[in-house]
């Protein structure tokens, strides 16, 4: 079974670094592109970016640009999404969904989610 | 302020067919494949229809998708209560280089 699992929810304070972590199971973690996706609590759905773990060819929506990072680390078939500095507006849930290709591709399965939430 | 637009919210009786619209333009939808996404309340997005109107193993083919110039949309045949979630549709956008979303539909089962 092809399968996405997240790191648990996380509670820091504006300022703080995070990296929350997503593994691939099931099927050939090189060879699919893994995406990001926001949900701030109560609103739709935002692409953050996407990578293919094969060689690390990463692209970001210019919303997240300079904001984020994301990276994987294909020993471990785990994909990563990482702040140096956050913020109280990044407060939100994150998925994490696996894709074929970049451009005419869609998100399949997604990961069940990491609740961040960035308080003082 | 999504770059696809969605109807807020829909709603239908059990048994109905209803549909919800997803409009955009040359950049996205009119150069690019639109996929569909259902989220149930409290759990993650699920793939509902890619590449337009395909739909996973799985998925009941009570749902449909079609695409048409800039817009697309998703039918829902023979609703039923499990039905009520909110819908998403997605597709690359060219000038942005990223993939975009609507802004979601809640539907409502009466």
């Amino acid at each position: 079974e092809v399968q996405l699992v997240q790191s648990g929810a996380e509670v820091k304070k504006p300022g703080e670094s995070l990296k929350i972590s997503c593994k691939g199971s099931g099927y050939s973690f090189i060879s699919y592109w893994i995406g990001w996706v926001r949900q701030m609590p109560g609103k739709g759905l935002e692409w953050v970016g996407i990578i293919y773990p094969g060689d690390s060819d990463t692209r970001y929506s210019p919303s997240f640009q300079g904001q984020v990072t994301i990276s994987a680390d294909k020993s471990i078939s785990t994909a990563y999404l990482q702040w140096s500095s956050l913020k109280a507006s990044d407060t939100a849930m994150y998925y994490c969904a696996r894709s074929p290709t970049v451009v005419n591709g869609w998100f399949d399965p997604w990961g069940q989610g990491t609740l961040v939430t960035v308080s003082s | 302020q999504s770059v696809l637009t969605q109807p807020p919210s829909a709603s239908g009786t059990p048994g109905q067919r209803v549909t919800i619209s997803c409009s955009g333009s040359s950049s996205n939808i009119g150069s690019n494949t639109v996929n569909w996404y259902q989220q149930l309340p409290g759990t993650a997005p699920k793939l509902l229809i890619y590449n337009n109107n395909q739909r996973p193993s799985g998925v009941p083919d009570r749902f449909s998708g079609s695409k048409s110039g800039t817009s697309a949309s998703l039918a829902i045949s023979g609703l039923q209560s499990e039905d009520e979630a909110d819908y998403y549709c997605a597709a690359w956008d060219d000038s942005l280089n990223g993939r975009v979303f609507g802004g979601g539909t809640k539907l409502t089962v009466l």
